[in-house]
Order: structure tokens, then C-alpha cells, then sequence
């Protein structure tokens, strides 16, 4: 099955810095790749995605860029804010060519601080 | 609309008690999936329905028991649970592929579901 590193588990950073999340995956079939912010207590909330026919996405202060060959893929955010706080998981998936339906293999998420 | 909705948002029960989750959505999603989050952890898969067939099972214990009596409906009945079992339990739905072309799409989450085995 699919398995997904991420890297840092923890991240400080000032504010107005910019912070970068790493995350390889094992499965070359996985082809939708989705990032995930999770506030404490509340549901993950897609952020940004890229499909695997895209290098690169950008959307506002948020970037994701993907390496198929070496199979990872990486969130940037630029001039951080207080309210970016919070836990970013990447995720890798694949259709199941049968039902139609998506498995989501997550990473094991970066705790992601900004300081004031 | 783009939400899931999940009831309730708390649930306290004891080892011997039978409770059942909902969850909800109406954006057309013919793909809905149960997860099971534990502190500070990724949502772990449990079931996945499509087209209101259970297409993954992932070895999940039978105390835990899905159904998906419309395309909008997806519940998760509880029975002899364990403290262990006390996590966050997400709903999220998505739409499903079609034919040849293998593009994925995206899955919306519900809020969760916080529950407590006592």
C-alpha cells in the first residue's frame, strides 16, 4: 500500500517568514495530492492540491510543487501569519479503478507555529 | 453548498451501550467515507462507501457497523465499544470516477464527531 513521510513534525517560525513542508510517497500510482490544515478541535481543511500532470500550484501565500520522479511534493507558505497556526498534513491518493472512490493515505503531520 | 455535516458533535457512552453517527451532504458526492482520528494523528481510513456499496473495509472491528441508506446518508452504528476506541470520527464525501480517466478528487470533511467510551 501507499505510505507518505512528511517532515518536520514541528516547525516554529517567525512571522512574515516563509515555511516549507516536506513529503515523499511510495505508490507511483497515487496521482491527486492534497494538503490539509487542521485547527485544534476542527475538521482538515483543503488548502491547496495538485495533480500529477502539474509541477507547480500556487495560490496566494500558498505554493505546492511536485517532483514525480523522485516522488515528493512540497507546501510553501510565504509571509506567515499568527493565524496559520496550526497542523498541515499532506496526503497522497489514487482512484480505486473498481468503485470510483479515493483512498487518502495522509502523513503524519507538522505542527506548524508561527510566532508574533 | 459545499458542507458535510455530522451529528452529534459530542458523544459520551459506556462499554455496554448502542449509539449510532450520521453524517450528511448534499453536493451530490456518490463516494462518502468514515475516518477515525486520534490525538495529534493523521484521520485514519475506515470504510468506504460508493454508490452506497461499502467498497473498503479497512479490517475494522465489527463493533464498529456502516451503512449507507441513501446517497446522502452515511451513519456509523456503535455497539461494545472500548476506551480505546474514544477518538474523533470524521465523515467526508467526494465524487466518483469515471470510466477510463483516473483523475481524483477532492474529499470534503465534516466536523467530526467527538467520542468518549467510558
Amino acid at each position: 500500500g501507499e505510505n507518505v513521510e512528511q517532515h518536520p513534525s514541528t516547525l516554529s517560525v517567525q512571522e512574515g517568514d516563509s515555511a516549507v513542508i516536506k513529503c515523499t510517497y511510495s505508490d507511483s500510482a497515487s496521482n491527486y495530492f492534497p494538503w490539509y490544515k487542521q485547527e485544534l478541535g476542527k475538521r482538515p481543511q483543503l488548502i491547496i492540491d495538485i495533480r500529477s500532470n502539474v509541477g507547480e500550484k500556487k495560490d496566494q501565500r500558498i505554493a505546492v510543487t511536485l517532483n514525480k520522479t523522485a516522488k515528493h511534493f512540497s507546501l510553501h507558505i510565504t509571509e506567515t501569519q499568527p493565524e496559520d497556526s496550526a497542523v498541515y498534513f499532506c496526503a497522497a491518493s489514487k482512484r480505486d479503478s473498481g468503485a470510483g472512490s479515493y483512498q487518502l493515505t495522509f502523513g503524519k503531520g507538522t505542527k506548524l507555529s508561527v510566532i508574533p | 453548498d459545499t458542507e458535510v455535516t455530522q451529528t452529534p458533535k459530542h458523544l459520551v457512552m459506556g462499554m455496554t451501550n448502542k449509539k449510532s453517527l450520521k453524517c450528511e451532504q448534499h453536493m451530490g458526492h456518490r463516494a462518502m467515507y468514515w475516518y477515525k482520528q486520534k490525538a495529534k494523528k493523521p484521520p485514519e481510513l475506515m470504510f468506504v462507501y460508493s454508490y452506497e456499496k461499502l467498497s473498503i473495509n479497512e479490517s475494522v472491528p465489527s463493533r464498529f457497523s456502516p451503512e449507507c441508506p441513501n446517497s446522502s446518508l452515511l451513519n456509523l452504528h456503535l455497539h461494545a465499544l472500548q476506551p480505546e476506541d474514544s477518538a474523533l470520527y470524521l465523515c467526508a464525501s467526494s465524487q466518483v470516477g469515471r470510466g477510463i480517466v483516473l483523475r481524483s478528487y477532492e474529499q470534503y470533511f465534516g466536523p467530526g464527531t467527538r467520542l468518549t467510551v467510558t
